[in-house]
């Protein structure tokens, strides 16, 4: 069974340009979940998705927005794009639904975003 | 608010030995889920071990075992026989479900080094 898929793994943009990175579930996942990887913050909660919607959103500014497809695919948007936003964007996936032990999350190999 | 500590930024330990990295969490919630994720240098997270807070049987797999103190609200991961390939970031994380979602908390992570 394929593991979660995250595309591009490595990214170079300019301030002020905006980036989207790609991310499949595991096969049978209904939701996705984004986090932001930095040395200083450790993980950070961006936003969560389920069937579609965003159920969960963390504290980061309308910069950051994410989609979720019908085949449970995601995609995040960040625009104009700051230095600070250079980190590892992980992105996880879970079965989502009402029960705890279907909310394991596993974690894809992230996408590397240096903003020069 | 729910949170994760983990007090221990770095640790090291020979090879075939035994260590144990600590978590304690605050929260006042009686039903949730804790885990542990190892990060290699390769940077994905992988699940390490889970503990559902309702069981008192503290969960093992292989080398890796939790000591779960829940009025301690503690939840310590051991590896024994440690090996090479263990060298990597650990993080504890707290999980609730709840309002028809669930949420993870991460602490900041124990760098685990083996040495040889």
């Amino acid at each position: 069974k394929a593991g979660v898929t995250q595309t591009p793994r490595y990214l170079i943009k300019t301030r002020g340009q905006q980036v989207t990175l790609s991310c499949s579930p595991i096969s049978g996942h209904r939701s996705v979940s984004w986090y932001q990887q930095t040395p200083g913050q450790g993980l950070q909660f961006l936003f969560e998705y389920f069937s579609e919607t965003q159920r969960n959103k963390g504290n980061f500014p309308g910069r950051f927005s994410g989609r979720q497809f019908s085949n449970s695919r995601s995609e995040m948007n960040v625009s104009t794009l700051e230095l600070g936003d250079s980190a590892l964007y992980l992105c996880a996936s879970s079965l989502g639904g009402p029960r705890y032990s279907g909310n394991t999350i596993y974690f894809g190999e992230g996408s590397w975003l240096t903003v020069v | 608010a729910q949170t994760v500590t983990q007090s221990q930024p770095e640790m090291s330990v020979q090879e075939a030995e035994t260590v144990t990295l600590s978590c304690t969490y605050d929260t006042s919630e009686n039903n949730y889920y804790l885990f542990w994720y190892k990060q290699p240098p390769s940077r994905q997270m992988i699940l390490v071990i889970r503990q559902e807070a309702y069981k008192q049987q503290n969960a093992t797999e292989n080398r890796f075992s939790v000591n779960f103190q829940k009025a301690a609200k503690s939840f310590s991961l051991k590896i024994s026989d440690s090996q090479l390939g263990d060298t990597a970031m650990y993080f504890c994380a707290f999980m609730k479900y709840t309002s028809g979602t669930y949420k993870y908390i991460f602490g900041t992570g124990t760098r685990l080094k083996v040495l040889a």
